[in-house]
């Protein structure tokens, strides 16, 4: 399988705290995606990095990617509850037409 | 932004029926359109390709002739689940590329419930 690899599998952390969850995939890439998907729901983008850049913000997301690890992480900086949700990686390979890879998967539990 | 959307958002069948899917894209055009499917507490697998005007492309093991998508017009795709059976049960989701900002925008997924 192509699929990456996401961990942690689960994570649970209280509001205020800060969450990184970390992505590995297995081929070259255009660009990496961060998804967010609420249970039984839709996804939402949450953030694009392309392969020649290291470091993006957003908000309160930060992502860095580092292309010769094959690796990406996700922090969320001072989690609300709200921030709950699956999270997911998803891959731009070359050569592949703009499919989509996904990963494992996060599953982000946020307490008050 | 750009909207997808998908219809129905949810539906449950008897076993050995078909039941079809549309994703459309609202807002713009979208000349490549795919289909993906996500199992409880599982992550989404890619099922096709859906070129408009042309035939869908199937990832490996996934039936073509179970999983019929037609992509006629630059605003919807349709998949279709012939003889469903309770192994198909499952959330599907599309995504629409905009191709002048190479991205996808996903619908809202259906969450098919085959008795």
């Amino acid at each position: 399988s192509q699929q990456g690899e996401e961990d942690p599998q689960a994570l649970s952390i209280q509001e205020g705290e800060n969450a990184t969850m970390n992505c590995s995939y297995k081929t070259s890439i255009n660009n990496l995606q961060w998804y967010r998907q609420n249970s039984g729901r839709g996804l939402v983008h949450l953030i694009l990095i392309r392969s020649n850049e290291r470091e993006k913000h957003s908000g309160r997301l930060r992502v860095t990617l580092d292309t010769s690890k094959k690796s990406s992480s996700l922090l969320i900086t001072a989690s609300r509850a709200a921030d709950t949700a699956s999270y997911f990686c998803a891959t731009d390979a070359t050569g592949t037409a703009s499919k989509l890879t996904f990963g494992t998967g996060t599953r982000l539990q946020v307490t008050l | 932004g750009a909207v997808v959307s998908q219809h129905p958002s949810r539906v449950i069948c008897k076993s050995g029926t078909s039941v079809k899917i549309e994703c459309r894209s609202l807002d713009f055009q979208a000349t490549t359109m795919f289909w993906y499917r996500q199992f409880p507490k599982q992550s989404l697998m890619l099922m096709a390709t859906s070129n408009e005007g042309s035939k869908a492309t199937y990832e490996q093991g996934v039936e073509k002739d179970k999983f019929l998508i037609n992509h006629a017009s630059l605003t919807l795709s349709t998949l279709t689940v012939t003889s469903a059976h309770p192994e198909d049960s499952s959330f599907y989701i599309c995504s629409a590329r905009l191709a002048r900002i190479n991205e996808q925008f996903f619908g809202p997924g259906t969450r098919l419930t085959v008795l």
